[in-house]
């Protein structure tokens, strides 16, 4: 099974600030299948990135994803209060499908 | 607009069964695959099946291959997740998502991300 682990497990930053998230692979995601979601509380994922780096439909610019391999990363380049949630990212170029544990962006 | 309707929470007890919903509507529904991932409590997502409404063509994640049933009626664009004999572990989120592109995977498996989402199903299961 290939297992992603998301760094780190919480990131504490300030509003306006960028934050790096981490995707690695326990071996090469076929094709680049990686995609990326932002989970608010009480809510379902919302898709961000799909294939590594294509933002989703409705996606400000301020999210990025890129990385190839077996890391990956999303950016987001000036943190609004509602960014401020859980991100997951997900394989889907191998079998069993898998998801990262989340990393958890809060408020410093 | 696109959207995924899924049915209300449940509370059931060991060894009930119980069948949740999710009706699309917004889109051609027969067109695109749906999945379910289950959330547990505090935990992260997991990958446990898809469905092609169009012909009810079925993929299981291995983990949860004989563990649910995953069905769709195509003439009131609902699918379904249903379990014979629920554990305490069953206890989750459920949510069923739409596929825009499908993967084609090893082992007959099709794989792929998820672009809309329905707002989750809470199942409890407790004596």
């Amino acid at each position: 099974e290939l297992v992603l682990t998301q760094s780190p497990g919480t990131l504490s930053l300030s509003p306006g600030e960028r934050a790096t998230l981490s995707c690695r692979a326990s071996q090469s995601v076929r094709s680049n299948y990686l995609a990326w979601y932002q989970q608010k509380p009480g809510q379902a994922p919302r898709l961000l990135i799909y294939g590594a780096s294509s933002r989703a439909t409705g996606i400000p610019e301020r999210f990025s994803g890129s990385g190839s391999g077996t890391d990956f990363t999303l950016t987001i380049s000036r943190l609004e209060p509602e960014d401020f949630v859980v991100y997951y990212c997900q394989q889907y170029g191998s079998s069993p499908q898998t998801f990262g544990q989340g990393t958890k962006v809060e408020i410093k | 607009e696109v959207q995924l309707v899924q049915s209300g929470a449940a509370v059931k007890k060991p060894g009930e069964s119980l069948k949740i919903s999710c009706k699309g509507s917004g889109y051609s529904f027969t067109n695109y695959w749906i999945g379910w991932v289950r959330q547990m409590p505090g935990k992260g997502l997991e990958w446990m099946g898809i469905i092609y409404p169009g012909d009810s063509d079925t993929r299981y994640s291995p983990s949860f291959q004989g563990q649910v049933a995953i069905s769709a009626d195509k003439s009131i664009s609902a699918t379904y997740l249903q379990w014979s004999s629920l554990k305490a572990s069953d206890t989750a989120i459920y949510y069923c998502a739409r596929l825009p592109h499908i993967v084609v995977l090893t082992n007959n498996l099709f794989g792929g991300y998820f672009d809309y989402w329905g707002q989750g199903t809470l199942v409890t299961v407790s004596s």
